[in-house]
């Protein structure tokens, strides 16, 4: 079983529908739960940091932690066409960026117009 | 703030040849950067974790005398691949540990290309 598993998509969905990406992971020594967005042949980039079980909002997005389910999700509110890139998850065990991020594969989400 | 610079963005190279990859962390001063490679359809996989004045320490089944790594000030790493083949083409991006900050930030990548 992989450490992280992420469906790699594509999907597909109109302008304007909520979106709803996830993560399920193995390791419970996990802490710290990233979502990071990653256009073609770019660098990833910070969406969320979260700590722990709960929710955090942040403008159009949301993510949530379940330790007890070792799921993780990233839900997008009025989803734009700029909203088109690869959605990748992370986590570590320590915080602040002490330790090297474990990645899913990253799912491709499209948004039409 | 937090913005991390790679160079180059692309390289191609001959089998066989040595190829270096700068990271540098332009607003901040980074202790710690990390070094990742991405496989098309892959997921970024952590390849070593770069200490400023220290070796680096790299994860299982990468050779630490193929990928060379210098950590020589606190805003700059490099990772040299030496003796490329064309297996090593990859996507190779670095991050850096923002100490004021929550986690790492990444540079733009580098696509190497190995003929």
């Amino acid at each position: 079983q992989k450490e992280v598993e992420q469906d790699p998509g594509p999907l597909s969905v109109p302008e304007g529908a909520i979106v709803s990406l996830n993560c399920t992971y193995s390791n419970s020594a996990f802490q710290y739960f990233m979502w990071y967005r990653q256009y073609s042949r770019k660098g990833p980039e910070l969406l969320m940091y979260t700590y722990s079980s709960g929710n955090k909002e942040d403008g159009r997005f949301t993510a949530q932690v379940d330790k007890s389910s070792k799921y993780i999700s990233l839900f997008i509110r009025d989803s734009q066409p700029s909203d088109s890139a690869t959605y990748l998850c992370a986590m570590s065990v320590s915080g602040g960026g002490a330790d090297g991020l474990t990645f899913g594969k990253g799912t491709h989400l499209i948004i039409q117009p | 703030g937090a913005v991390v610079s790679q160079h180059p963005s692309r390289v191609i190279c001959k089998s066989g040849t040595s190829v270096k990859i700068e990271c540098r962390s332009l607003d901040f001063q980074a202790t710690t950067m990390f070094w990742y490679r991405q496989f098309p359809k892959k997921s970024l996989m952590l390849m070593a974790t770069s200490n400023e004045g220290s070796k680096a320490t790299y994860e299982q089944g990468v050779e630490k005398d193929k990928f060379l790594i210098n950590h020589a000030s606190l805003t700059l790493s490099t990772l040299t691949v030496t003796s490329a083949h064309p297996e090593d083409s990859s996507f190779y991006i670095c991050s850096a540990r923002d100490p004021g900050g929550e986690t790492q930030y990444f540079g733009p990548g580098t696509r190497l290309l190995v003929l």
